[in-house]
């Protein structure tokens, strides 16, 4: 069975950082690109940043460049994502995502077919 | 960025009704190399994640029932529900991925009349 388990969400003071992790099961996690998507309290969903299926391409929103880090071992089958300079506009559920293209480079050209649960991060003093 | 406006932001349809949610991109997302739109329509229920219900505009993800559907091509997209059931009541969003940054449309919430 397909699964996604994403961790590491908490509540965090502005300018803190936080790492959030994603464990895959029942898949070849490294034949694939992974992503990550927030949605805002009552929101709408806000792509976050990809990584392909070999960790060398790597992709992300103007609005996380320079303060997130997406990255994957492909050897414990997880997912990352480093959030430093955190904002209150980063406060969201955060979930990750497999993108259906197989062994696909750079990444990033199709759909996401298997969503986690979700990791819960909020921003505030 | 590909900007995604989706129409209406809310609908209400009466059981065993057709419900049709619009989606247009600010720029063409059909790749003329392959022909493919690169447009997919996900369902989101409270507290869920987003589902995949269609990719590829028309593309019907497995397991996802028949009465769901997906059209249009370049910057016009829909999605069709026939026959509309109360387990259908959810945010629908239209996504592109013909370019990063992937994009989302603001959602349609879809209820019983």
């Amino acid at each position: 069975q397909v699964h996604l388990v994403e961790s590491g969400g908490g509540v965090v003071q502005p300018g803190r950082s936080l790492r959030l992790s994603c464990a895959a099961s029942g898949f070849t996690f490294s034949s694939y690109t992974m992503h990550w998507v927030r949605q805002a309290p009552g929101k709408g969903l806000e792509w976050v940043a990809l990584i392909s299926y070999d960790g060398d391409n790597k992709y992300y929103t103007d609005s996380v460049k320079g303060r997130f880090t997406i990255s994957r071992d492909n050897s414990k089958n997880t997912l990352y994502l480093q959030m430093n300079s955190l904002r209150p506009e980063d406060t969201a559920v955060y979930y990750c995502a497999r993108d259906r293209g197989w062994l696909v480079l750079p990444g990033g050209d199709d759909a996401f077919d298997i969503w986690g649960q979700g990791t819960l991060v909020t921003v505030s003093s | 960025d590909i900007v995604m406006t989706q129409s209406p932001d809310s609908l209400a349809v009466s059981l065993g009704e057709r419900a049709t949610i619009n989606c247009k991109s600010s720029q063409s997302v059909l790749y003329s190399s392959n022909n493919k739109n690169y447009l997919a329509w996900y369902q989101q229920k409270p507290g869920q994640p987003p589902k995949l219900l269609i990719y590829w505009a028309s593309a019907r993800e497995s397991g996802v029932p028949d009465r769901f559907s997906g059209s249009g091509s370049g910057t016009d997209f829909t999605l069709t529900i026939t026959s509309l059931q109360a387990e259908d009541v959810a945010v629908y969003y239209c996504q592109q991925y013909y370019s990063t940054p992937i994009t989302f449309g603001q959602g349609t919430r879809l209820e019983i009349k």
